[in-house]
C-alpha cells in the first residue's frame, strides 16, 4: 500500500509569512497532489504534477506556489501567508489513469495563519 | 469544468439501518467514480471506485449504482454500524485528463448503537 507521509503535521504562522509543506510518497506514484480542506467546501485541488519538474495549476492555487523536486517529494509554498489560507492541507498521490486512479491520502497539515 | 453536489451533508441512521449517500455531476464524459471515507483526524481512503461501463458493485455491506443517464452515483451503507461513522466523500473524474478528481462537499455520517 501507498504511504504518503506529510510534515508538519501541524503549524502556526502570522500574516506575512512564509510556509512550506512537505510530502513525501515511497511507492513510485507519478501523480501526487496538494488538496485543501475546509467545511463547506469538501476537498479543493489547488496543484498537482504528474512527475519531476512538472506542476500543473488545479482550480484554487492564488497564493500558492507548488515544486515537485523529485519523484518522491511535492512541496507547497505560501510565500506570503494570509489568514484565508488557514486550513487542513492534504497531498495525496496516485500512479494513474483509469482502474490505477485511486488517490493514496497522506494524514494532513493543519495550518493556522493569525 | 464539472460540478458535483454531494447530499445530504448530514445524515443520521441507527445501527442496522441503511444510509445513503447521492451525488451528481454535469460533464457524461465522466468517466471515473469513487467514493472516499474519512474517519476523525485521518486522511481520506478509498472505499470504492467504478468505471463508467459499471451500474452497480457491491463489496462487504456497500453498494454503488452509477445511473449514467441522469448523472447519478450513489453509495449505499446496507447495515450501518457505529464504526461506519465518518465522512464520505464522492469524487469523480474524466479519464483523459490527469487523474484530476472533482470532490463531493461530503457527507457527515452518525451511526448511533
Amino acid at each position: 500500500e501507498a504511504a504518503v507521509t506529510q510534515s508538519p503535521r501541524n503549524k502556526v504562522t502570522v500574516t506575512g509569512g512564509n510556509v512550506t509543506l512537505s510530502c513525501r510518497q515511497t511507492n513510485s506514484h507519478n501523480y501526487m497532489y496538494w488538496y485543501r480542506q475546509d467545511t463547506g467546501h469538501g476537498l479543493r485541488l489547488i496543484h498537482y504534477s504528474y512527475g519531476a519538474g512538472n506542476l500543473q495549476i488545479g482550480d484554487v492555487p492564488d497564493g500558492y506556489k507548488a515544486t515537485r523536486t523529485t519523484q518522491e517529494d511535492f512541496f507547497l509554498l505560501l510565500e506570503l501567508a494570509s489568514p484565508s489560507q488557514t486550513s487542513l492541507y492534504f497531498c495525496a498521490s496516485s500512479r494513474g489513469q483509469g482502474n490505477y486512479a485511486e488517490q493514496f491520502f497522506g494524514p494532513g497539515t493543519r495550518l493556522t495563519v493569525l | 469544468g464539472e460540478q458535483v453536489e454531494q447530499r445530504p451533508p448530514h445524515l443520521s441512521v441507527r445501527e442496522g439501518d441503511s444510509a445513503i449517500i447521492i451525488c451528481t455531476y454535469t460533464d457524461s464524459a465522466t468517466a471515473y467514480f469513487s467514493w472516499y471515507k474519512q474517519e476523525a483526524g485521518a486522511g481520506l481512503q478509498l472505499l470504492m471506485s467504478v468505471l463508467s461501463n459499471v451500474d452497480r458493485k457491491e463489496e462487504q455491506g456497500l453498494t454503488v449504482l452509477l445511473n449514467k443517464k441522469d448523472k447519478r452515483l450513489s453509495l449505499n451503507l446496507t447495515a450501518a454500524h457505529p464504526g461506519d461513522s465518518a465522512v464520505y466523500f464522492c469524487a469523480v473524474t474524466h479519464d483523459s485528463g490527469y487523474n484530476k478528481l472533482t470532490f463531493g462537499k461530503g457527507t457527515v455520517l452518525l451511526v448511533s448503537p
